[in-house]
C-alpha cells in the first residue's frame, strides 16, 4: 500500500512561533494533498489542500508548501495558538477518475502542543 | 455547511454481541461513503467504500463478514460489527464523498466502540 511518511510524531512550539510539519509521498499519480486537524474524541477536519500544479497555498495562518521533484509537502501555522494544539494529519488521494476516487491515506499524525 | 452526523457517539456492547453505527449526510447527498477505524493515538485506515445501491469495497485485511456496511440511500450508510470482540474496541468515523464534493471534505464526529 502506498505510504504517506509524516515527520515529527510530536511538536511543541511556544505561542506565536510557527509550527512546521512535514510529509512525504511515494504515488506520483496522486494529485491531491490536505491537511486534517483532530481535536480528542472528535472527527478530523479538513484544514487546507492543495494540487500538485501550484507550490504553495495560504489560508488564514495555514500555508501548505509543496515541492513535486521531492515529493513532499508541508503545513506551517503562522503565529501558532493554545487553541491549535490538536493533532495534525497529512494525507493524499487520486481525485481524478479510477476505482479510487476520493479514497485518501493517511500519514502517521503529528501532535502539536502550542505553550501559552 | 455540509454536515456529517453519525450515531450513537459512543457505545459499550457485551463481546460476541453486534453493534450498528448510522453515518448520515444532513443537507446534501453522498454518492461514496468512505469508512475509517482509528486506534488510540494512530492513524486513520481506511476500511471500506461504499456506493449507494451497490456493494461496498473493502480494503485488504477487512473482514467483510464482520463489518457489514449498507448505503441504502444517498444519505445514510451504516457498519455493523458483527461478533464483536475486544480488539474491535476502537474510534470509527465516516466520511463523505463523491461528486461535486471535495475530496474528504466531510467527516463525521466519530463512534467510539468498547466492546467488554
Amino acid at each position: 500500500q502506498q505510504q504517506v511518511k509524516q515527520s515529527p510524531q510530536s511538536l511543541i512550539v511556544q505561542k506565536g512561533g510557527i509550527s512546521i510539519i512535514n510529509c512525504a509521498y511515494e504515488n506520483t499519480a496522486f494529485d491531491y494533498f490536505p491537511w486534517y486537524q483532530q481535536f480528542p474524541g472528535k472527527g478530523p477536519a479538513l484544514l487546507i489542500a492543495i494540487r500538485p500544479d501550484v507550490s504553495e497555498k495560504k489560508e488564514g495562518r495555514f500555508t501548505i508548501s509543496f515541492n513535486k521533484s521531492a515529493k513532499q509537502f508541508s503545513l506551517h501555522i503562522m503565529d501558532s495558538q493554545p487553541g491549535d494544539s490538536a493533532t495534525y494529519f497529512c494525507a493524499d488521494a487520486l481525485n481524478a477518475g479510477g476505482t479510487s476516487y476520493g479514497k485518501l491515506t493517511f500519514g502517521q499524525g503529528t501532535i502539536l502542543t502550542v505553550h501559552p | 455547511g455540509a454536515v456529517v452526523s453519525q450515531h450513537p457517539s459512543w457505545v459499550i456492547c457485551k463481546s460476541g454481541t453486534s453493534v450498528k453505527i448510522e453515518c448520515r449526510s444532513l443537507d446534501f447527498q453522498a454518492t461514496t461513503m468512505f469508512w475509517y477505524r482509528q486506534f488510540p493515538k494512530q492513524s486513520l485506515m481506511l476500511m471500506a467504500t461504499s456506493n449507494e445501491g451497490s456493494k461496498a469495497t473493502y480494503e485488504q485485511g477487512v473482514e467483510k463478514d464482520k463489518f457489514l456496511i449498507n448505503h441504502a440511500s444517498l444519505t445514510l450508510s451504516t457498519l455493523t460489527v458483527t461478533s464483536a470482540h475486544p480488539e474491535d474496541s476502537s474510534f470509527y468515523i465516516c466520511s463523505a464523498g463523491g461528486l461535486p464534493l471535495r475530496v474528504g471534505q466531510y467527516f463525521g464526529p466519530g463512534t467510539r466502540l468498547t466492546v467488554t
